[in-house]
């Protein structure tokens, strides 16, 4: 399909595990955001892609959670030692130009389980 | 599978009728906004959106009215539909920066 694909869909792992979740955005989309979502919560910022470049990462919560989008397309998330509090649905999103006030498409997202 | 908005505040509406949602932003300065919705096992679509130099767009069978003195912002659907019922979120863009600020959430209901 043409929309922001994220895999896997589900995602159950062991508190202390290493998790990597994936988004591929629109093609020719040039920026990328990473939102997570708890449930009965709207949307909460992660961090911001312009291609590559990481421009904005002040929401991710603490040194355990990272992001790349080497080649300005795909863009992975990784989250270290996983624990239950990390727990959510992990949503990516893509927007056409990288500029401000764009609207988002948003992937169906990785719900993520940390037992 | 997901389920969005178990506790979020509800707004039940005959099909048919209008409705109004209502969403209240944080930061006066804020200059862009959008409207989202949001089903069932789905990631937010959007709707419509308006830029703080407007007070109201339309579009099909919706409108986004922007009071900028008391930071509101709604959305009307006009006739609303079964296939409406969702939960909205309104969201803020706020200057310097790329991330959107999500407001909480309305469930929509359209009782038949």
């Amino acid at each position: 399909g043409a929309g922001v694909s994220q895999s896997p869909r589900y995602k159950v792992t062991k508190r202390g595990q290493d998790v990597a979740l994936r988004c591929d955005p629109i093609s020719g989309h040039v920026s990328l955001y990473w939102y997570r979502q708890a449930l009965g919560q709207g949307p909460e910022f992660l961090t911001y892609f312009n291609y590559e470049a990481q421009q904005d990462k002040s929401g991710l919560p603490n040194d355990r959670f990272s992001a790349e989008r080497p080649e300005g397309s795909i863009s992975t998330l990784t989250i270290q030692r996983t624990e239950q509090r990390d727990s959510a649905m992990y949503r990516c999103a893509s927007s056409p130009k990288g500029g401000r006030n764009e609207k988002l498409f948003f992937g169906s997202g990785t719900q993520l389980s940390v037992l | 599978g997901e389920s969005v908005g178990l506790h979020l505040p509800t707004l039940s509406v005959q099909e048919g009728d209008n409705s109004i949602i209502n969403c209240a932003y944080s930061n006066s300065a804020s200059d862009y906004f959008i409207w989202y919705k949001q089903e069932s096992g789905k990631g937010p679509q959007f709707i419509i959106d308006i830029r703080s130099n407007m007070d109201k767009r339309q579009g099909q069978r919706v409108t986004v009215l922007l009071n900028k003195t008391v930071k509101h912002l709604s959305l009307q659907i006009a006739a609303t539909q079964p296939g409406d019922s969702a939960v909205y979120f309104c969201a803020e863009n706020r200057p310097g920066t790329y991330k959107y600020i999500f407001g909480t959430g309305t469930r929509l209901k359209v009782l038949a």
